[in-house]
């Protein structure tokens, strides 16, 4: 079935450790994003991409980096800058067909740093 | 820059009754869409009705309708016939007709569903 696959679902790190968050679609589509969400907020958009080898920083990307080498893939890395990492993190992505621009959104990432 | 509001951060229904939530948001744009996303406890993100601003008429998908109020700039979702599998964090998100699939979010509201 096609759909957006994040992993892994839970994740717990150490002050002052980069990690990895991986966001892999087969929908084909063009444009995909990271979204953070914090208890009693929205979700906050970080980086989003619309095409290969090309993206833009959201909202909040400060303390964050991405990359799209593959159409499918687009990874975030927390890195140490970040200063309060601990949220839940939402990928999700936009086919070029979508006119409304309707997001399909995977499960989740639950990021814990100890 | 645009934002939503959603003034109700929980609301309780009974099974089989009606609940309305409510959104407003704030833009000077005259293109742009509207959407109301379900995040049950499961946490991913599903869309439940988008409306665009151009159209007049109110979008319904079975048991949930909005209203749009362009003027207003208010886009309320009612929920009739509510059960037990609505329970969820509901979120109203707004996106202008440039921005690509940059959707703006509310911080939600809290359904609550009780038998």
């Amino acid at each position: 079935d096609g759909g957006i696959t994040q992993s892994p679902k839970y994740l717990f790190r150490k002050e002052g450790q980069n990690v990895t968050l991986s966001c892999e679609q087969n929908l084909n589509h063009d444009a995909m994003y990271w979204y953070r969400q914090d208890p009693g907020q929205g979700l906050r958009l970080i980086y989003y991409s619309q095409i290969v080898n090309d993206f833009q920083k959201g909202d909040i990307a400060e303390g964050y980096s991405v990359s799209r080498e593959k159409k499918e893939s687009f990874p975030l890395t927390v890195t140490s800058a970040q200063k309060n990492p601990t949220a839940f993190y939402l990928c999700a992505s936009r086919g070029s067909g979508s006119f409304s621009g309707e997001l399909f959104f995977g499960e989740g990432s639950r990021l814990t740093v100890l | 820059a645009q934002t939503v509001t959603q003034s109700q951060p929980e609301m309780s229904v009974q099974e089989a009754e009606t609940v309305t939530l409510s959104c407003t948001y704030d833009t000077s744009e005259s293109d742009y869409y509207l959407f109301w996303y379900k995040q049950p406890p499961s946490r991913q993100m599903i869309l439940v009705i988008r409306q665009e601003a151009y159209k007049q008429q109110n979008a319904t998908e079975n048991r949930f309708s909005v209203n749009f109020q362009k003027a207003a700039k208010s886009f309320s979702l009612k929920i009739s016939d509510s059960q037990l599998g609505d329970a969820a964090m509901y979120f109203c998100a707004y996106r202008s007709g440039d921005s690509w699939g940059k959707l703006q979010f509310g911080a939600g509201t809290q359904v609550v569903v009780t038998p």
